[in-house]
């Protein structure tokens, strides 16, 4: 089993529409997590991390469950600039290393 | 604040010829360093990471190598490169619970 796991789709949707993505981690140790966003051809920048009460920023809405091993993010009212690949990341903690998922690509159509 | 640092930005290199990429981090000590490469419409390949100096640990058998001479500084390297070896080539950091933060990237091509 991958240690992070996301459908890499695309998802295509159109402006306006609401839009989920979840991934999956396998070690229940796993410290903190993280949802990014990479544009075509750039390096992947935060968006936002996500706790266990669940995280708003604007459009954007992350959770985790613990129990379940998996984490999402919600886009409501998707706009043309949300297209992008978004990346799921989880951190073991002290020495281990920080560990992406293949990423989501989302495309959102006019 | 802390800073990642990654050059070139873009490299054009002949097949068998040796490769050398930097990148430095400032304003952090002893951090989780993290070399990825990324094909084409691909997602993120972890190659090495490294938790100290001179420690290194590999993810993907290849013809690349890493190196951490110093706290803050991760070098990728190859004697001999080959096709398959052009990407995107990123350098990140992380520290004991936090996010990762990449520098701008290195676009390798073999030609």
């Amino acid at each position: 089993r991958k240690e992070v796991e996301q459908d890499p789709g695309p998802f295509n949707v159109p402006e306006g529409a609401t839009v989920a993505f979840n991934c999956t981690y396998s070690n229940s140790a796993s410290q903190s997590f993280f949802w990014y966003r990479q544009d075509c051809r750039k390096e992947p920048k935060l968006l936002m991390s996500v706790y266990s009460s669940g995280n708003e920023d604007g459009r954007f809405t992350a959770q985790l469950n613990r129990a379940s091993q998996y984490i999402s993010l919600l886009i409501r009212d998707s706009k043309l600039s949300d297209s992008a690949t978004y990346l799921c990341v989880v951190n073991l903690g002290g020495y281990q290393k920080v560990t992406f998922g293949i990423g989501t690509k989302l495309q959102v159509i006019p | 604040s802390q800073t990642i640092h990654q050059w070139p930005a873009t490299l054009v290199q002949p097949v068998g010829s040796p490769l050398s990429l930097e990148c430095t981090v400032e304003g952090t000590s002893n951090p989780n360093l993290y070399w990825y490469r990324q094909a084409a419409g691909r997602g993120l390949q972890l190659l090495f990471y490294s938790v100290g100096i001179g420690q290194i640990s590999s993810e993907v058998p290849q013809n690349l190598s890493a190196s951490r001479p110093q706290d803050r500084q991760f070098i990728l390297s190859s004697k001999k490169l080959l096709l398959s070896d052009s990407g995107f080539y990123l350098c990140a950091w992380s520290g004991v619970v936090t996010e990762a933060f990449f520098g701008q990237g290195t676009r390798l091509t073999v030609v």
